[in-house]
Protein backbone atom coordinates (compact mmCIF):
# COMPACT_ATOMS: atom_id res chain seq x y z
CA UNK A 1 0.00 0.00 0.00
CA UNK A 2 1.65 3.34 -1.42
CA UNK A 3 -0.81 5.42 1.15
CA UNK A 4 -1.57 7.31 -1.87
CA UNK A 5 -5.91 7.02 -2.59
CA UNK A 6 -7.52 7.08 -5.20
CA UNK A 7 -11.42 6.41 -6.05
CA UNK A 8 -13.66 5.40 -7.63
CA UNK A 9 -11.19 2.28 -8.92
CA UNK A 10 -13.58 1.58 -12.05
CA UNK A 11 -15.76 4.05 -13.80
CA UNK A 12 -17.53 3.24 -17.06
CA UNK A 13 -19.62 5.98 -18.52
CA UNK A 14 -21.05 7.00 -21.71
CA UNK A 15 -19.26 9.25 -24.67
CA UNK A 16 -19.70 12.87 -23.98
CA UNK A 17 -20.25 12.67 -20.43
CA UNK A 18 -17.91 14.42 -17.53
CA UNK A 19 -16.70 12.35 -14.78
CA UNK A 20 -14.12 13.27 -11.58
CA UNK A 21 -11.54 11.53 -10.32
CA UNK A 22 -10.43 11.62 -6.76
CA UNK A 23 -6.86 11.49 -5.27
CA UNK A 24 -6.21 11.66 -1.89
CA UNK A 25 -1.67 11.93 -1.56
CA UNK A 26 0.19 10.31 1.57
CA UNK A 27 0.49 12.27 4.40
CA UNK A 28 2.96 15.32 3.74
CA UNK A 29 3.14 15.15 0.89
CA UNK A 30 2.36 18.26 -1.27
CA UNK A 31 2.89 17.34 -4.74
CA UNK A 32 0.20 15.28 -6.88
CA UNK A 33 0.92 14.28 -9.96
CA UNK A 34 -1.92 12.31 -12.41
CA UNK A 35 -0.88 10.03 -15.24
CA UNK A 36 -2.49 8.46 -17.58
CA UNK A 37 -2.08 4.66 -19.28
CA UNK A 38 -3.55 3.67 -22.33
CA UNK A 39 -2.75 0.66 -24.68
CA UNK A 40 -2.21 2.97 -27.84
CA UNK A 41 -0.03 5.53 -25.75
CA UNK A 42 1.35 4.05 -22.73
CA UNK A 43 2.40 5.95 -19.22
CA UNK A 44 1.91 9.60 -20.20
CA UNK A 45 2.14 12.40 -17.48
CA UNK A 46 -0.56 14.97 -17.46
CA UNK A 47 -0.23 17.53 -14.49
CA UNK A 48 1.44 18.04 -11.61
CA UNK A 49 -0.11 20.56 -8.64
CA UNK A 50 1.88 21.73 -5.50
CA UNK A 51 0.52 22.69 -2.73
CA UNK A 52 -2.52 23.96 -4.24
CA UNK A 53 -0.70 25.74 -7.41
CA UNK A 54 -0.52 23.95 -11.07
CA UNK A 55 3.50 23.22 -11.06
CA UNK A 56 4.22 21.39 -14.38
CA UNK A 57 2.06 20.16 -17.51
CA UNK A 58 2.10 17.10 -19.79
CA UNK A 59 0.46 15.91 -22.03
CA UNK A 60 -3.41 17.21 -21.27
CA UNK A 61 -5.87 17.58 -23.31
CA UNK A 62 -8.05 20.78 -23.14
CA UNK A 63 -10.91 18.57 -21.96
CA UNK A 64 -9.00 17.59 -18.99
CA UNK A 65 -8.59 19.86 -16.06
CA UNK A 66 -7.40 19.35 -12.20
CA UNK A 67 -7.06 20.89 -9.20
CA UNK A 68 -5.43 20.34 -5.82
CA UNK A 69 -7.65 22.35 -2.24
CA UNK A 70 -6.27 23.36 0.45
CA UNK A 71 -6.46 19.70 2.29
CA UNK A 72 -4.41 19.19 -0.93
CA UNK A 73 -6.75 16.19 -2.29
CA UNK A 74 -6.88 16.66 -5.80
CA UNK A 75 -9.07 15.94 -8.30
CA UNK A 76 -9.05 15.70 -12.41
CA UNK A 77 -11.73 16.42 -14.34
CA UNK A 78 -12.67 14.41 -17.77
CA UNK A 79 -15.39 16.03 -20.03
CA UNK A 80 -17.12 15.58 -23.52
CA UNK A 81 -15.58 12.08 -23.07
CA UNK A 82 -14.66 9.98 -25.84
CA UNK A 83 -13.71 6.89 -26.54
CA UNK A 84 -10.15 7.00 -26.77
CA UNK A 85 -10.10 8.27 -23.75
CA UNK A 86 -10.64 5.17 -22.05
CA UNK A 87 -7.76 4.38 -20.07
CA UNK A 88 -6.14 4.17 -16.18
CA UNK A 89 -5.64 7.10 -14.29
CA UNK A 90 -3.12 7.09 -11.94
CA UNK A 91 -2.46 9.80 -9.10
CA UNK A 92 1.04 9.85 -7.06
CA UNK A 93 1.76 12.04 -4.60
CA UNK A 94 5.31 13.27 -3.21
CA UNK A 95 7.82 15.25 -0.98
CA UNK A 96 9.23 18.10 -3.21
CA UNK A 97 12.55 16.26 -4.53
CA UNK A 98 11.43 13.19 -4.19
CA UNK A 99 10.68 9.50 -4.51
CA UNK A 100 6.59 9.43 -6.03
CA UNK A 101 4.19 7.11 -4.92
CA UNK A 102 1.60 5.96 -7.04
CA UNK A 103 -2.11 5.15 -6.40
CA UNK A 104 -3.75 2.02 -7.84
CA UNK A 105 -5.51 3.79 -10.33
CA UNK A 106 -8.62 4.33 -11.56
CA UNK A 107 -9.97 2.79 -14.60
CA UNK A 108 -12.29 4.58 -16.48
CA UNK A 109 -14.24 3.32 -19.76
CA UNK A 110 -16.43 5.29 -22.27
CA UNK A 111 -18.62 3.52 -24.25
CA UNK B 1 12.95 15.34 -26.67
CA UNK B 2 13.27 13.32 -24.34
CA UNK B 3 12.38 9.78 -25.11
CA UNK B 4 12.84 6.35 -23.37
CA UNK B 5 12.62 3.02 -25.66
CA UNK B 6 12.75 -0.35 -24.20
CA UNK B 7 12.88 -2.54 -27.06
CA UNK B 8 11.55 -5.64 -25.75
CA UNK B 9 7.86 -5.86 -25.11
CA UNK B 10 7.45 -9.24 -23.77
CA UNK B 11 10.11 -11.96 -22.44
CA UNK B 12 9.53 -15.24 -20.93
CA UNK B 13 12.15 -16.34 -18.88
CA UNK B 14 12.36 -19.95 -16.58
CA UNK B 15 12.17 -19.29 -12.95
CA UNK B 16 15.86 -19.62 -11.76
CA UNK B 17 17.56 -17.88 -14.79
CA UNK B 18 19.27 -14.45 -15.11
CA UNK B 19 17.05 -11.78 -16.66
CA UNK B 20 18.04 -8.34 -17.95
CA UNK B 21 15.52 -5.70 -19.16
CA UNK B 22 16.94 -3.30 -21.78
CA UNK B 23 16.09 0.15 -21.50
CA UNK B 24 17.96 2.91 -23.92
CA UNK B 25 17.41 6.66 -23.57
CA UNK B 26 17.74 10.60 -24.95
CA UNK B 27 18.22 13.28 -23.01
CA UNK B 28 19.90 16.09 -23.06
CA UNK B 29 21.80 16.33 -19.52
CA UNK B 30 22.21 13.76 -16.66
CA UNK B 31 19.24 12.01 -16.79
CA UNK B 32 17.66 10.78 -13.63
CA UNK B 33 16.37 7.47 -14.63
CA UNK B 34 14.26 5.04 -12.72
CA UNK B 35 12.39 1.84 -13.44
CA UNK B 36 8.76 0.96 -12.17
CA UNK B 37 6.94 -2.41 -11.90
CA UNK B 38 3.52 -3.09 -12.35
CA UNK B 39 1.76 -6.02 -11.24
CA UNK B 40 -1.58 -7.02 -12.92
CA UNK B 41 -4.61 -4.65 -11.57
CA UNK B 42 -1.43 -2.87 -9.18
CA UNK B 43 0.33 0.51 -9.42
CA UNK B 44 3.47 1.39 -9.95
CA UNK B 45 5.85 0.44 -7.16
CA UNK B 46 8.97 2.01 -7.76
CA UNK B 47 12.17 -0.70 -8.10
CA UNK B 48 15.47 1.70 -8.13
CA UNK B 49 16.31 5.02 -9.38
CA UNK B 50 19.46 6.57 -10.65
CA UNK B 51 20.74 9.86 -10.11
CA UNK B 52 24.47 10.47 -10.00
CA UNK B 53 27.21 8.73 -8.50
CA UNK B 54 27.93 4.77 -8.66
CA UNK B 55 26.81 3.76 -11.62
CA UNK B 56 25.68 0.49 -10.33
CA UNK B 57 22.17 1.11 -8.48
CA UNK B 58 20.62 -2.09 -5.77
CA UNK B 59 16.92 -1.43 -5.86
CA UNK B 60 14.37 -3.73 -3.86
CA UNK B 61 13.62 -7.38 -4.85
CA UNK B 62 16.84 -7.85 -5.53
CA UNK B 63 16.88 -6.19 -8.54
CA UNK B 64 20.16 -3.95 -9.91
CA UNK B 65 20.66 -1.46 -12.79
CA UNK B 66 23.49 0.07 -14.34
CA UNK B 67 23.81 3.25 -15.98
CA UNK B 68 25.95 3.51 -19.01
CA UNK B 69 26.25 6.94 -20.03
CA UNK B 70 28.46 6.29 -23.40
CA UNK B 71 25.13 3.96 -24.64
CA UNK B 72 22.26 5.71 -23.38
CA UNK B 73 21.33 2.99 -21.38
CA UNK B 74 19.60 1.91 -18.18
CA UNK B 75 19.63 -1.80 -18.05
CA UNK B 76 17.73 -3.73 -15.10
CA UNK B 77 19.11 -7.10 -14.00
CA UNK B 78 18.24 -10.29 -11.92
CA UNK B 79 20.35 -12.75 -11.09
CA UNK B 80 17.76 -15.33 -10.18
CA UNK B 81 14.37 -14.81 -11.17
CA UNK B 82 11.30 -15.76 -9.03
CA UNK B 83 7.67 -17.00 -10.22
CA UNK B 84 6.32 -13.85 -8.39
CA UNK B 85 8.77 -11.12 -10.51
CA UNK B 86 5.86 -11.79 -13.53
CA UNK B 87 4.86 -8.28 -13.99
CA UNK B 88 5.15 -5.06 -16.56
CA UNK B 89 8.27 -3.65 -16.14
CA UNK B 90 8.92 0.44 -17.11
CA UNK B 91 12.42 1.81 -17.04
CA UNK B 92 11.51 6.24 -17.10
CA UNK B 93 13.63 9.18 -17.03
CA UNK B 94 12.78 11.99 -15.34
CA UNK B 95 11.97 15.00 -17.41
CA UNK B 96 11.37 18.11 -15.24
CA UNK B 97 15.14 19.47 -13.95
CA UNK B 98 14.93 18.06 -10.59
CA UNK B 99 12.01 16.61 -10.28
CA UNK B 100 10.94 12.75 -9.92
CA UNK B 101 7.64 12.75 -10.76
CA UNK B 102 7.36 14.34 -14.31
CA UNK B 103 8.40 11.14 -15.67
CA UNK B 104 8.64 10.29 -19.30
CA UNK B 105 7.81 5.95 -19.53
CA UNK B 106 9.13 3.88 -21.93
CA UNK B 107 6.51 1.29 -22.86
CA UNK B 108 7.11 -1.14 -20.80
CA UNK B 109 8.13 -5.24 -20.92
CA UNK B 110 6.15 -7.86 -19.63
CA UNK B 111 7.57 -10.54 -17.79
CA UNK B 112 6.69 -14.32 -17.75
CA UNK B 113 8.17 -16.74 -15.55
CA UNK B 114 8.03 -20.37 -16.91
CA UNK B 115 8.10 -22.74 -14.26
Amino acid sequence: DSGVTQTPKHLITATGQRVTLRCSPRSGDLSVYWYQQSLDQGLQFLIQYYNGEERAKGNILERFSAQQFPDLHSELNLSSLELGDSALYFCASSVVGNTIYFGEGSWLTVV
Amino acid sequence: AQSVTQPDIHITVSEGASLELRCNYSYGATPYLFWYVQSPGQGLQLLLKYFSGDTLVQGIKGFEAEFKRSQSSFNLRKPSVHWSDAAEYFCAVGAGGGSQGNLIFGKGTKLSVKP
